[in-house]
């Protein structure tokens, strides 16, 4: 089966960092993404995962250690703007057919304040 | 370069009816996902159709239907609507199934309500 897992809900201060984890047991890995929701909103994609190491995007990185089936969303000076859910989703094998859904996280809700 | 449309944007159906929503890749793709998020969920694979093909499916059941177009525009078809069908309904479209970056273009979604 499949299974991401994320904490639920994070605080931070706006200008500081904070680190958005995610752990996932999958059948078989081809990629990993993270996503930005605003509430009522459609998921905004942040970045892509498929290799070991660092992904860095401005004040947004994300890591990825496949043997570890951990993730981590890394967001820089905060902004109050930056107050969303922050899904982690995993797509599993890379064979066949429906091998491209995404199995995602319950999000992890990031309230950022002053 | 349009990006991923969808309609309607909110929709209110009572249990038993049946409900369409629509979905436009955008430009120059020709595979569309379909995803359910239920509220405080992450969203959930429904099924995925490439060149008018279903192309896998998730675990939902067999009232919940598709199609594919074409000019690779697709639909979403539900019928015998049950209250937990309630939901918001995002599409995303990719170049092609094997595109390695693909679901990063999701539409705005479209709310159901069923009451």
């Amino acid at each position: 089966g499949q299974n991401i897992d994320q904490p639920t809900e994070m605080t931070a201060t706006e200008g500081a960092i904070v680190q958005i984890n995610c752990t996932y047991q999958t059948s078989g890995f081809n990629g990993l993404f993270w996503y930005q929701q605003h509430a009522g909103e459609a998921p905004t994609f942040l970045s892509y995962n498929v290799l070991d190491g660092l992904e860095e995007k401005g004040r947004f990185s994300s890591f990825l250690s496949r043997s570890k089936g951990y993730s981590y969303l890394l967001l820089k000076e905060l902004q109050m703007k930056d107050s969303a859910s922050y899904l982690c989703a995993v797509r599993p094998t890379y064979s066949g057919a429906g091998s491209y859904q995404l199995t995602f996280g319950k999000g992890t809700k990031l309230s950022v304040i002053p | 370069e349009t990006g991923v449309t969808q309609s309607p944007t909110h929709l209110i159906k009572t249990r038993g009816q049946q409900v369409t929503l629509r979905c436009s890749s955008q430009s120059g793709h020709n595979t569309v996902s379909w995803y359910q998020q239920a509220l405080g969920q992450g969203p959930q694979f429904i099924f995925q159709y490439y060149r008018e093909e279903e192309n896998g499916r998730g675990n939902f059941p067999p009232r919940f239907s598709g199609l594919q177009f074409p000019n690779y525009s697709s639909e979403l078809n539900v019928n015998a609507l049950e209250l937990d069908d309630s939901a918001l309904y995002l599409c995303a479209s990719s170049f092609s199934p094997g595109d390695r970056g693909s679901e990063r273009f999701f539409g705005p979604g479209t709310r159901l309500t069923v009451l």
